[in-house]
């Protein structure tokens, strides 16, 4: 079974600080995502990574950043948290060719 | 006009009835479709995948694709209450993006 694990269930960020979100995934995936999840608009993608040390801009990339130093590791940093950034944040990662995608249990970050 | 439509619901159908989800996609030569279902609190997890015109089963559930009509439908027979979720609709673009719809609320009544 794949298995995507994310580093925090719940977390609390003050305005200004940096944030860090973690995303493990065991099965030698290539391709890995960011999401976050807000009600009435669904998942939206922030960044992607095709493999290792590559990133691509999602459709919401502003006030954030990414890195993949690690195959198996994607990380997402929230340069100065804002409170328009409280939302659930989703990592998913699939086998490159694949279309299906798989998913972490998320993130339920409350930036206040 | 959004990539991909989902109605948001609340869908409610009683136990042992069959629930009808519906999404409508807009990028015509989009050729991969997908269901995933999330529970409250939980991450999406896929239940269907469908990529040929037509319907195709797996177990209880039903998923149908018309591409010329451009939507994707996920039925459920024979729905229980553990069936009460949020079912999303992802479409793969002809770039390569998924695109997801918002999401319809599904709730199965005893």
């Amino acid at each position: 079974d794949v298995k995507v694990t994310q580093s925090s269930r719940y977390l609390v960020k003050r305005t200004g600080e940096k944030v860090f979100l973690e995303c493990v995934q065991d099965m030698d995936h290539e391709n890995m995502f960011w999401y976050r999840q807000d009600p009435g608009l669904g998942l939206r993608l922030i960044y992607f990574s095709y493999d290792v040390k590559m990133k691509e801009k999602g459709d919401i990339p502003e006030g954030y950043s990414v890195s993949r130093e690690k195959k198996e590791r994607f990380s997402l940093i929230l340069e100065s948290a804002s409170t328009n950034q409280t939302s659930m944040y989703l990592c998913a990662s699939r086998i490159q060719g694949s279309y299906e995608q798989y998913f972490g249990p998320g993130t339920r970050l409350t930036v206040t | 006009q959004k990539e991909v439509e989902q109605n948001s619901g609340p869908l409610s159908v009683p136990e042992g009835a069959i629930a009808s989800l519906n999404c409508t996609y807009s990028d015509r030569v989009s050729q991969s479709f997908f269901w995933y279902r999330q529970y409250s609190g939980k991450s999406p997890e896929l239940i269907m995948s469908i990529y040929s015109n037509g319907d195709k089963e797996d177990g209880r559930f039903t998923a149908q694709l018309n591409k010329a009509s451009q939507y994707v439908s996920l039925l459920i027979r024979d729905s229980q209450p553990s069936d009460s979720a949020t079912y999303l609709c992802a479409v793969n673009m002809d770039n390569n993006d998924m695109r997801f719809g918002a999401g319809t609320r599904l709730t199965v009544k005893p």
